[in-house]
């Protein structure tokens, strides 16, 4: 059974920092595409970005580049995004989703960020 | 590419035949994807290609178009789908959603 699990949520003031962490199981981790999907509180879904099986090819969204990475570990079946100089727009739930778009899409329950003082 | 859903808010009841428009500001070809998002709970990919059936999903929902116009149609609607629903274009980056379409009980 495919299994996301997304930790590292929380509550960050403006211009901290937060490393999301994404626990894959059930499936070749390392086989996928693995992307970060966002939704701001009452909000629509907004792409956030999205990392090669390898991890050789990576996108963003404008409004976070320079700001988030995301990352993988294959060894450790994890996906992460490290978010730095958070804004209070990018409190959302995060999604890790593996296949976004594609067969077999599979997604996380969701961490809660918030960025407020 | 901006893409923009139509209505944004839908009521309905159960038995319709319902459409929603998914329009992009320009081509996707076919890189089309629509999503039911229940109240707390992650998005289910419903189709993806414009127009292929993810499996699991029930026949009652179709989708065509390709280019800039697209549609989602639940043939007949049923009570587990008073949801929102979402396409996205993954032909370019940066990949984007439309701002959703809520159907209700009519």
């Amino acid at each position: 059974e495919v299994q996301l699990v997304e930790s590292g949520g929380g509550l960050v003031q403006p211009g901290g920092s937060l490393r999301l962490s994404c626990a894959a199981s059930g499936f070749t981790f390392s086989g996928y595409w693995m992307s970060w999907v966002r939704q701001a509180p009452g909000k629509g879904l907004e792409w956030v970005a999205n990392i090669k099986h390898d991890g050789s090819e990576k996108y963003y969204v404008d409004s976070v580049k320079g700001r988030f990475t995301i990352s993988r570990d294959n060894a450790k079946n994890s996906l992460y995004l490290q978010m730095n100089s958070l804004r209070a727009e990018d409190t959302a739930v995060y999604y890790c989703v593996k296949s976004l778009a594609a067969p077999q899409e599979y997604w996380g329950q969701g961490t809660l960020v918030t960025v407020s003082s | 590419i901006q893409m923009t859903q139509s209505p944004s808010t839908l009521s309905a009841s159960v038995g319709d035949r319902v459409t929603i428009t998914c329009r992009a500001s320009q081509s996707v070809s076919s890189w089309l994807a629509w999503y039911q998002q229940k109240p707390g709970k992650a998005p289910n990919l419903l189709i993806y290609q414009a127009s292929s059936l993810e499996t699991g999903v029930p026949s009652r929902f179709s989708g065509s178009g390709s280019g800039t116009e697209f549609t989602l149609t639940i043939s007949s609607l049923q009570p587990d789908d008073f949801a929102t629903y979402y396409c996205q274009q993954y032909n370019s980056y940066p990949w984007t959603f439309g701002q959703g379409t809520k159907v209700e009980i009519k």
